[in-house]
Formats: C-alpha cells, structure tokens, sequence
C-alpha cells in the first residue's frame, strides 16, 4: 500500500531563511511521481512542484527546490529566502507512473514565517 | 477557463438529510477525485475514478457514494448525512498520466447538524 509521512505538524521560520518541509512515502510501484501543493489560509490548493521517481536532477522550480533522496525515500520541499506569504498548509502528495491509480496525501504542515 | 467547479461553496444539512456536491471539469480530464479535508487529518481520499463508467473506493469511501456517466463530471453524494462528515470537501481532476498534477476544485465546507 501506498503511504505519504509528513512528521512535522507545524514549523515556525524567520522571514528570508530557508525551510526544509519533510515528506517521506512508501510504495511497492518501481516508477511514480511525487507533487507538492501549498493551502494558503483562503482554501485554495495551489500545485507547487513535481519530481519524478526517474528524474536524475532535483526538481526546481522558483524558490521551491525538491531534495529527492530515492533510497531514503523521502521527498523533502525546500523553501530557499522564505516571505511572509509563504505561511500556509503544505502537503506532499504521490501517484504511481505506469498504471491507473489515485493520488494520496499526506497530513500536511502548517507553515508559520515570522516577521 | 473555468477548469474545476464545485458547487455548493458552504452547505449545512441536518442529520438524516441527502444530497449531491457536484464537481464539474471542462480539461477533459480522464482522473477526478473526492477528498475531504479534516484538521489534523490531511486530505484524504473518499472515491476516484480514472474515466467515464469506472470508480472506485479510497480510504473513506462509507456514506457516500459517486457515478461517473460523463468525462466532465464526478457528483458526491451523500445518502444520510452524519455528524462526522462535517468537513471541507475536495473535487480534484487530472489527465491519466502519472506525471500531471491535479486540479483542485475551490472547495465545499459542509456542515451536519
């Protein structure tokens, strides 16, 4: 069965540091995608980034950069020079590549950036 | 582009009561999904379907039940509402390929009294 972990419920950061946010999964499939999404207070899911299991370079995109670490299995979001609007749920989220399955989720982080 | 439409946005229901959440999606979509989100429970996954004619069940699937008759459209009902189903509900859609994000509807807060 699949499983997303994401262990840390909420985490406070100083404006303008970098965050690291962790996601660790399990899965049985040998090829599958890995997806961060952002849930700012108003509700909405905003789809931040995406890293494939046989992608050989870190995905990045912007200031979200994803450290991919396939035998740990863990699929960790890093925020780089953190902003105020980066407060928000974030979730890790994965599907299988080769077959037709669902998405999972994890539980989320709750984000807070300090002035 | 409209992309995915939810509808309603808030909706309180009595104990017992039914209804239908609609979710629409105009990106020919062949994946859509219902998730509900609770605090400290992430979102989890109620039905999915990956096309016209198939679902199937995800993690909490009791007391609701889904049909998929057309690529656009994926209802959720609910048969007799319950407390405990008091939450945020999710419609998502993507294309089959496991490669591509989903889209999320803007959300439905229902409320069971």
């Amino acid at each position: 069965a699949q499983k997303i972990t994401q262990t840390q419920p909420g985490m406070f950061v100083q404006e303008k540091e970098a965050v690291t946010l962790d996601c660790t999964y399990d899965t049985s499939d040998p090829s599958y995608g890995l997806f961060w999404y952002k849930q700012p207070s108003s509700g909405e899911m905003i789809f931040l980034i995406y890293q494939g299991s046989y992608d050989q370079q870190n995905a990045t995109e912007g200031r979200y950069s994803l450290n991919f670490q396939k035998a740990r299995k863990s699929a960790n979001l890093v925020i780089s020079a953190s902003q105020l609007g980066d407060s928000a749920m974030y979730f890790c989220a994965m599907r299988p590549l080769n077959r037709d399955d669902k998405i999972i989720f994890g539980k989320g982080t709750r984000l807070h950036i300090l002035p | 582009n409209a992309g995915v439409t939810q509808t309603p946005k808030f909706q309180v229901l009595k104990t017992g009561q039914s209804m239908t959440l609609q979710c629409a999606q105009d990106m020919n979509h062949e994946y859509m999904s219902w998730y509900r989100q609770d605090p400290g429970m992430g979102l989890r996954l109620i039905h999915y379907s990956v096309g016209a004619g198939i679902t199937d069940q995800g993690e909490v699937p009791n007391g609701y039940n889904v049909s998929r008759s057309t690529t656009e459209d994926f209802p959720l009902r609910l048969l007799s509402a319950a407390p405990s189903q008091t939450s945020v509900y999710f419609c998502a859609s993507s294309y089959r390929e496991g490669f591509t994000e989903a889209f999320f509807g803007q959300g439905t807060r229902l409320t069971v009294v």
